[in-house]
């Protein structure tokens, strides 16, 4: 079974402040996506990555895969309060199973004024 | 493009009895997965369909089952209903064949068990 630890479960910040959220795994993923959830809606792609070692910009949020496809990182730069939000990570294993995927357990960020 | 459509939004049912919760898909997706999401479980996956087959089956009981249609709308049911069973489930859509796995989810059907 294929698990993937997401930390911090929480975070509170204070708005301009840097954050990083992280995913971790024993297995080796063939793509890792991000999702950002808030109260009442389904989670919402932020980004794929696919190649071990990529990292990829949007705007403030920069997020790269590890060299192994194991593991991946979130960092927001000068958190914003319209930041605040559950992030998954989730994990595709390719191959046949292409609607399945490993989610972490999320990060509830919240950021205060 | 109009995005995925779940209905019912919200539902409350009592022990013992059944649900069925629908699926749009996005507009030429053809795979739609379920998941189910609790506060301690976080995003479970349940099933997937495609073509009107299901690939890949989660770990729950045979209690929750589904079928997608020839337009590849989906439904998934849930039988002899739980109080364990109370959780938002979603339904995601994806294309499949060619992409990396990006799921596009709709807001959900929450269901509630008394």
């Amino acid at each position: 079974t294929q698990l993937l630890e997401q930390s911090p479960q929480f975070l509170s910040i204070q708005e301009g402040e840097n954050l990083t959220v992280y995913c971790n795994s024993s297995s080796v993923f063939s793509s890792l996506q991000w999702y950002r959830q808030e109260p009442g809606e389904g989670p919402v792609l932020l980004v794929t990555v696919v190649t071990g070692g990529e990292v990829k910009k949007l705007k403030r949020l920069t997020f790269q895969f590890g060299d192994a496809r194991k593991d991946s990182s979130l960092h927001i730069t000068a958190a914003q309060t319209g930041d605040t939000g559950l992030y998954l990570c989730a994990g595709a294993s390719g191959g046949t199973s292409y609607g399945k995927l490993t989610f972490g357990q999320g990060t509830i960020l919240t950021v205060h004024p | 493009k109009a995005g995925v459509t779940q209905t019912p939004r919200y539902l409350i049912k009592t022990r013992g009895q059944q649900v069925t919760l629908s699926c749009s898909p996005i507009s030429g997706h053809r795979s739609v997965s379920w998941y189910q999401q609790t506060p301690g479980q976080g995003l479970q996956f349940l099933f997937e369909y495609f073509s009107e087959t299901q690939r890949n089956k989660g770990n729950f009981p045979g209690r929750f089952s589904g079928r997608q249609f020839s337009n590849s709308r989906s439904e998934m049911n849930v039988s002899t209903l739980e109080l364990g069973d109370s959780a938002l489930y979603l339904c995601a859509s994806s294309i499949r064949v060619g992409g990396t796995g990006e799921l596009f989810f709709g807001e959900g059907s929450r269901l509630t068990v008394l």
